[in-house]
């Protein structure tokens, strides 16, 4: 089944550290996200990338960086500039990488990966 | 600058009960893609509808219905008779035609069915 796949499920990251978050999809998508949620809060958008070897900052950028060398990897990195890491990162696609009208045009989601300081 | 606002924060039905989830959106654009999603407590996201702004049509799928009023920007969404296995968080979310993946998203109301 095609789908998103996010790993891991939970995540330790030690004072200074970087960590990686992993995101693959096997969706043939060219659009790929990650958000940022926090505990009674919304989405919010931290990174994306509408084609490979190419990526945007979010709304929230700073502390993170991403890279998009194949078009079903989207690995997130939370660096150590990031003060706040604890949070449920989600990661999604879509097939709409251009904007505009597409039909059915939707995100899929991942099912997260749980971040937390030691 | 685009806004989503869900005002309930938690709503607690009794199974069977009809149930209404707000979502009033601000936005300048006059085409745009109004969504809202389910969160379950595995933590994915899953899509429910997606509604054109050029679209006013109502939907029903089933026990979900879905109320879209342009001219108040809203965009409500109602479970009848509700069911344990509708408690999640729901999300709405208002993206630009122009403005490929940047979706806004409300903050959120969690349903909670009780048997």
């Amino acid at each position: 089944d095609g789908g998103i796949t996010q790993s891991p499920k939970y995540l330790f990251r030690k004072e200074g550290q970087n960590v990686t978050l992993s995101c693959e999809q096997n969706l043939n998508h060219d659009a790929m996200y990650w958000y940022r949620q926090d505990p009674g809060q919304g989405l919010r958008l931290i990174y994306y990338s509408q084609i490979v070897n190419d990526f945007q900052k979010g709304d929230i950028a700073e502390g993170y960086s991403v890279s998009r060398e194949k078009k079903e990897s989207f690995p997130l990195t939370v660096t150590s500039a990031q003060k706040n890491p604890t949070a449920f990162y989600l990661c999604a696609s879509s097939t709409n990488s251009q904007g505009g009208y597409v039909p059915n045009e939707k995100l899929f989601f991942g099912s997260g990966t749980q971040l937390s300081v030691l | 600058a685009q806004k989503v606002t869900q005002a309930q924060t938690e709503i607690s039905v009794v199974e069977k009960e009809d149930v209404t989830l707000d979502c009033v959106y601000e936005t300048r654009d006059t085409t745009y893609y109004l969504f809202w999603y389910k969160q379950p407590p595995s933590g994915e996201l899953v899509f429910l509808i997606r509604r054109n702004s050029f679209d006013e049509q109502n939907e029903i799928s089933g026990r979900y219905s879905w109320n879209f009023q342009k001219s108040t920007s809203s965009f409500n969404f109602t479970i009848t008779a509700s069911q344990v296995v509708d408690s999640a968080v729901y999300f709405c979310a208002l993206r630009r035609c122009t403005n490929a993946g940047k979706s806004t998203f409300g903050d959120g109301t969690t349903l909670t069915v009780k048997p």
